[in-house]
């Protein structure tokens, strides 16, 4: 299994851009996240999905949009990039366990982001 | 989500256990104590989670308080492998999957 792969590895935007991330799992995972990470800190949750076809915002998903068509991939959007934007990207999935709950995440390598 | 406080960092020799502390003061009773740590230059990868007794895998364990307030994760052997960003947090059970990221502590791991 590849598991969690992202593409592109790296991108150079400039400013009013678009562009879009593509996840993808072979995993057979209900659930995929996308977050990013700025230098030094720890990540923060864009947006999330529970399954194909649904999607929710997370901690900071302004200027992101997101959809899930497939069960095994899970694409990620900028309409118009900012330099704000700029950061490392991690797409990541889990698995349902008993209850409902999710098991642990799994990541992908990320997607290096500069806006210019 | 409770938050939970780590040291920024830590540093080990080589072949030395290493003890990274955790602190959640504010833990609810449903609340379970995720590890994750991040490599320089990779993804988070998943270590070891509990919810009130101690716990072990193939990588780490893993000491609960008796009161939840505060948590260890223990690497019995560190190598230089080991060195990376630890993430110590915590996620309710009903509310869903979310993870969220705090700062970490950062371990060093001299040969």
């Amino acid at each position: 299994n590849a598991g969690v792969t992202q593409t592109p590895k790296f991108r150079v935007l400039k400013t009013g851009q678009s562009m879009t991330l593509l996840c993808a799992q072979d995993m057979n995972h209900e659930y995929m996240y996308w977050y990013r990470q700025d230098p030094g800190m720890g990540l923060r949750l864009i947006h999330y999905s529970v399954g194909e076809g649904t999607t929710a915002k997370g901690e900071v998903p302004d200027g992101y949009n997101v959809s899930r068509l497939k069960k095994q991939n899970f694409l990620l959007g900028l309409e118009s990039a900012a330099p704000s934007q700029t950061s490392v990207y991690f797409c990541a999935s889990s698995y349902i366990i008993r209850t409902g709950r999710a098991a642990e995440q799994f990541f992908g390598p990320g997607t290096r982001l500069t806006v210019l | 989500d409770a938050k939970t406080t780590q040291p920024n960092s830590m540093e080990s020799n080589e072949e030395e256990p290493v003890h990274l502390p955790c602190n959640h003061s504010t833990i609810s009773g449903t609340d379970y104590i995720h590890w994750y740590r991040q490599l320089p230059s990779q993804g988070p990868e998943y270590v070891i989670h509990g919810l009130t007794s101690n716990v072990n895998n193939r990588m780490a364990s893993l000491a609960i308080a008796e009161d939840r307030k505060s948590s260890t994760l223990i690497l019995h052997r560190a190598t230089l492998r080991d060195a990376a960003v630890y993430y110590c947090i915590l996620r309710d059970h009903f509310s869903g999957s979310r993870l969220t990221f705090g700062e970490g502590t950062q371990l060093t791991v001299n040969p």
